[in-house]
């Protein structure tokens, strides 16, 4: 089994929907969770960054963390084209040793 | 804040040659820096750890004497190809990391070997 699971998609919404994405993850001890959003042929920008559980928001996202279920979820409101990407999650038992799920390629459409 | 470039974005070079990508953080000082490689539809798959002043920590499965890792200063890593072949073809991104906290990311190095 994986460290860390997460649908590759793709994922297709119109403009404006709200967008899940989810990952599940199987280590306990994992305490720092991530988002990072990557556009084609570049490098990750992180997007959200989470300690332990409960939400965060940042403008038109929101990051929950469910450490009972194992189970963590970006949220993006009123999606936008521009939202297009591939989010990967990553998560770790200390900050520094990421395990990355295999990101979920989205396309929002005009 | 928290820039991390790359050089070069892209190489295309012949089967047998060394290839050298750098990795520099601009506006912070990294005390350490990983290197991760990333194949079409793949999760990053870290290869190595490194600090400044000391030896890369490599992962299982990669060669270290293949993949040369220098990290001689808090701002410079170097990740250094050597003899690559067809398959060592991949996007290569390096991140920098100053505090226990976060990683982040350079754009990435584009390697193609013919």
């Amino acid at each position: 089994q994986k460290e860390v699971e997460q649908d590759p998609g793709p994922l297709s919404v119109p403009e404006g929907a709200i967008v899940s994405l989810n990952c599940t993850y199987s280590n306990s001890a994992f305490q720092y969770f991530m988002w990072y959003r990557q556009y084609s042929r570049k490098g990750p920008e992180l997007l959200m960054y989470t300690y332990s559980s409960g939400n965060k928001e940042d403008g038109r996202f929101t990051a929950q963390v469910d450490k009972s279920s194992k189970y963590i979820s970006l949220f993006i409101r009123d999606s936008q084209p521009s939202d297009s990407a591939t989010y990967l999650c990553a998560m770790s038992v200390g900050a520094n040793n990421l395990f990355f799920g295999t990101g979920t390629r989205l396309t929002v459409i005009p | 804040g928290a820039v991390v470039s790359q050089h070069p974005s892209r190489v295309i070079c012949k089967s047998g040659t060394s290839v050298k990508i750098e990795c520099r953080s601009l506006d912070f000082q990294a005390t350490t820096m990983f290197w991760y490689r990333q194949f079409p539809k793949k999760s990053l798959m870290l290869m190595a750890t490194s600090n400044e002043g000391s030896k890369a920590t490599y992962e299982q499965g990669v060669e270290k004497d293949k993949f040369l890792i220098n990290h001689a200063s808090l701002t410079l890593s170097t990740l250094t190809v050597t003899s690559a072949h067809p398959e060592d073809s991949s996007f290569y991104i390096c991140s920098a990391s100053e505090s226990a906290d976060t990683q982040y990311f350079g754009p990435g190095t584009r390697l193609t070997v013919l």
